[in-house]
C-alpha cells in the first residue's frame, strides 16, 4: 500500500548547523512531494513542496530534493534558528487522486542557542 | 481572514456521546478533508469531498459521517464516542488541477473522550 518513511524522528542541532531530514515513499506514482511544519499546538503549514518533474527546489534557507528513482527526497535546512524549531512531516501525493496526502511519520526538529 | 476554519477548537466529551466538528473554507477550493492527528503526532486521511460529493473514505469506523453541505463547508459527525478517538482532528482543503497544490489545513480540534 501508500507509506512514506520519514527519518530521524527527533533532530536536535546547534544554531546555525544545518539539518537534513529524509523520506521514502512507496507509490511510484506519486508526483507531488510537500513538507510542512507544525508548531506546538499549531496547525501544519507548507513550508515547500516539489514536483516530479524537478529535481531541486530551493527558498532561502530551506531546499528540498527529489531522487525519483529512488523514490527519495530529502529537505535540508541550512543556518538553523531556534524559531525552526518544530515538527516536520513530509508528504506525497499522486496525480488523480485529489491530492490524497500520505504523510511521514514527522520529525521533531531542536534547534538549541 | 482565515482560510480554513473549523470550530470548536477543544471537546471534551464523554464516552457515548455523540459530536459534530464543523468546518469551512474561503479560499473557493474545490476539495476538502478530514485527517486525524493521534498522539503520536501521526497524520492520517480520513475523508476527502470534491464538490459536494465523496471521493476517498479510508478505513473508518462508520461512527463517523462527513457532510458537506456545499464544497466550502465539510463537517464531521462521531456518533458514540470512544476512548480512542481522542485526537486533533483536521479539516484541510486543496484547489485540484492538472498538478496537486498545497493543502491547507484549520486550527485543529482536540477531541478529548472520557
Amino acid at each position: 500500500g501508500e507509506n512514506v518513511e520519514q527519518h530521524p524522528s527527533t533532530l536536535s542541532v546547534q544554531e546555525g548547523d544545518s539539518a537534513v531530514i529524509k523520506c521514502t515513499y512507496s507509490d511510484s506514482a506519486s508526483n507531488y512531494f510537500p513538507w510542512y511544519k507544525q508548531e506546538l499546538g499549531k496547525r501544519p503549514q507548507l513550508i515547500i513542496d516539489i514536483r516530479s518533474n524537478v529535481g531541486e527546489k530551493k527558498d532561502q534557507r530551506i531546499a528540498v530534493t527529489l531522487n525519483k528513482t529512488a523514490k527519495h527526497f530529502s529537505l535540508h535546512i541550512t543556518e538553523t534558528q531556534p524559531e525552526d524549531s518544530a515538527v516536520y512531516f513530509c508528504a506525497a501525493s499522486r496525480p488523480g487522486g485529489y491530492n490524497k496526502l500520505i504523510f511521514g511519520a514527522g520529525t521533531r526538529l531542536a534547534v538549541h542557542p | 481572514d482565515t482560510a480554513v476554519s473549523q470550530t470548536p477548537k477543544y471537546l471534551v466529551t464523554q464516552m457515548g456521546n455523540d459530536k459534530s466538528i464543523k468546518c469551512e473554507q474561503n479560499l473557493g477550493h474545490d476539495t476538502m478533508y478530514w485527517y486525524k492527528q493521534d498522539s503520536k503526532k501521526f497524520l492520517k486521511i480520513m475523508f476527502s469531498y470534491n464538490n459536494k460529493e465523496l471521493i476517498i473514505n479510508e478505513t473508518v469506523p462508520n461512527r463517523f459521517s462527513p457532510k458537506s453541505p456545499d464544497k466550502a463547508h465539510l463537517n464531521l459527525h462521531i456518533n458514540s464516542l470512544e476512548l480512542g478517538d481522542s485526537a486533533v482532528y483536521f479539516c484541510a482543503s486543496s484547489q485540484r488541477g492538472a498538478w496537486n497544490t498545497e493543502a491547507f489545513f484549520g486550527q485543529g480540534t482536540r477531541l478529548t473522550v472520557v
